[in-house]
């Protein structure tokens, strides 16, 4: 079935820098890439999206490339802030069967 | 406008008990999916229904089962609880025909099982 591989598990990395975060999946059919972000007691959270026909999106300090030929995408967040300190996932769905898999998520920390 | 709301927040079972969650979808919203997150397996998908009618099941046994609505609330239900069932449920709505649309998480019910 569809899987979808996150990397790193755990990321931390000084405030003001950069933090990117890897994601790569199996059905070449997946033509719809959310990112999620997780805070403590929350449900995830919809930060962006990326859809099969563009190869990247930008949001302010969050933004999400994607390779099609190689089957993987990634979030790139700018200046990280101490609130950018949360899990992480990124998901694909499947052509196959309509369902949303999930990575297993990367753990982000802001050290001050 | 309200967010998704799960009830309860949190729960306490003992094996072989059952247990019903409850989800209310954002106003307008007609998909909500469920889903089981757990430290090991992390985000799975159990199931979606859009228009009281399940649209799409994930990899669960049977003793998971959800439902439905007219006003698009749903309900979960596991029954013959085991140890391993213990985790956050998540439920997520959207608007939109398909789940590509956004879909929105409420909270979560976190079910532990003694």
């Amino acid at each position: 079935g569809e899987n979808v591989e996150q990397h790193p598990s755990t990321l931390s990395v000084q405030e003001g820098d950069s933090a990117v975060i890897k994601c790569t999946y199996s059905d070449s059919a997946s033509n719809y890439f959310p990112w999620y972000k997780q805070e403590l007691g929350k449900g995830p959270q919809l930060i962006i999206d990326i859809r099969s026909n563009v190869g990247e999106k930008k949001d302010q300090r969050i933004a999400v490339t994607l390779n099609k030929t190689a089957k993987h995408f990634s979030l790139h967040i700018t200046e990280t802030q101490p609130e950018d300190s949360a899990v992480y996932f990124c998901a694909a769905l499947s052509g196959r069967d309509d369902k949303i898999i999930f990575g297993k998520g990367t753990r982000l920390h802001i050290l001050p | 406008k309200a967010g998704v709301t799960q009830t309860p927040r949190y729960l306490i079972k003992t094996r072989g008990q059952q247990v019903t969650l409850s989800c209310s979808p954002i106003s307008g919203h007609r998909s909500v999916s469920w889903y089981q997150q757990t430290p090991g397996q992390g985000l799975q998908f159990l199931f979606e229904y859009f228009s009281e009618t399940q649209r799409n099941k994930g990899n669960f046994p049977g003793r998971f089962s959800g439902r439905q609505f007219s006003n698009s609330r749903s309900e979960m239900n596991v029954s013959t609880l085991e140890l391993g069932d213990s985790a956050l449920y998540l439920c997520a709505s959207s608007g939109g025909a398909s789940v590509s649309e956004t879909q929105y998480f409420g909270p979560g019910t976190r079910l532990l099982v003694l």
